[in-house]
Formats: structure tokens, sequence, C-alpha cells
């Protein structure tokens, strides 16, 4: 059981260049969500998932965009990357009661 | 004002000191309540989860929630060095959709 795990664990990008994250986890769960945390801003949420085929946004959404067409998968994708997209991004996914289990974690940087 | 409020420290205590760590409130429908633990350069762990008002304990961990107060706490008794890491609470409630509601986290430092 691994749990939830990301890829890459760090990455380097220029101005300009879309790439994507990726998220899987094997515990079923059909929550599943995005978030960034930036010093001083703590967690916030980009996007989320509440079933394959069903995605939303949430606080941070401009510049990433999601799908999600399994349960076990939740890419997350940046169009066109900016240096204020420059963070540490987790994906997490959730039982149904609220409890999120996290993964380890991309580092983001954008020059 | 943000919906959930907490102090971001840093708390520096010395090594078997009683630590507590809290967050206020401000939606009246939350009823989920969790405490996260994060170490440095990791993701953040789920340490405790309450459900609604009351204790819950766990070996040197206690969470309390005060709904009365909008008021939850995470007390660490006999604190060690490995509790060094930043602690995060966060809460749900019903019509959220399971999304969390973060504090922006307190770091601790236990000194040994």
């Amino acid at each position: 059981n691994a749990g939830v795990t990301q890829t890459p664990k760090f990455q380097v990008l220029k101005t300009g260049q879309s790439m994507t994250l990726q998220c899987a986890q094997d515990m079923n769960h059909e929550y599943m969500s995005w978030y960034r945390q930036d010093p001083g801003m703590g967690l916030r949420l980009i996007h989320y998932s509440v079933g394959a085929g069903i995605t939303d946004q949430g606080e941070v959404p401009n510049g990433y965009n999601v799908s999600r067409s399994t349960t076990e998968d939740f890419p997350l994708r940046l169009l066109s990357a900016a240096p204020s997209q420059t963070s540490v991004y987790f994906c997490a996914s959730s039982y149904e009661t609220g409890e999120q289990f996290f993964g380890p974690g991309t580092r983001l940087t954008v020059l | 004002q943000k919906e959930v409020e907490q102090d971001p420290g840093p708390l520096s205590v010395p090594e078997g000191a009683i630590v507590s760590l809290n967050c206020t409130y401000s939606n009246s429908a939350f009823q989920y309540f969790m405490w996260y633990r994060q170490y440095s350069r990791k993701g953040p762990e789920l340490l405790m989860y309450t459900y609604s008002s009351g204790n819950k304990e766990d070996g040197r961990f206690t969470a309390q929630v005060d709904k009365s107060s909008k008021y939850i706490s995470l007390f660490i008794r006999d604190s060690q060095p490995s509790d060094s890491a930043t602690y995060l609470c966060a809460m749900t409630g019903a019509g959220n959709n399971r999304k969390l509601i973060w504090g922006l986290g307190t770091s601790l430092a236990v000194n040994p």
C-alpha cells in the first residue's frame, strides 16, 4: 500500500514552459486535491475532485488545469509556467469524513 | 478575518515540557477537526482527528474541541526533540464538500 505518490520530487522550469505533476493513490479514495504551500501563506487549494470525471476549482486555480479520468490518478498541469508558480505542490486524497492523506510533494522552481 | 486563525509562533520549549497549540475558527458549521504534523521538506501527516466537541487522546497527544467557544487545542505531553515540526489545524463541515479549511501552522522547536 503506497498511499499517495507524487512525481517528480523536484523540477526546474523556464518561464513559459508547460509540465504535468503526477499524483496517484491506491486507497480507493473518491476525493483528491492539489495544494500549493508557500512561506507565510499556508496550504492553498488549487483544484479538487470528488470522483472520476468531476473536478472543481479551489482558492488559487489560475494557471493550472486538472482532469480525473480514473479514481487513482489526478494530474496537475501547468499551462505556461510563471515565476509566481514557484512553490511546493502537494497532492492529497481523502475519506468522506475529511481526513486527508498527503503525498511527499513536488518542489517546483520557475526561472 | 480568516476562517481559521492559528498563531504561527515560533514556539520553543525544553524537552519534557507540556506543549499547547491552539486554533480558533469562525464557522459554526465545522464538525470535523484535524491536527497535522509537518516535518521540514515533507508532506503533512494526520496526527489527530476529532468529530464534534470533546477530547481525544492518543499516547502523548490530546486533542480538544470546544465548539461553544469555536476553539480547538492540541496538547503534547513529555515533548521530545522529535516533536519539532510545524503543526497545522484543519477543519470541515457538512456542505464543505470535504474541503478542508487550514490554519497557517505553528512552528514548534523542542530543545534537548
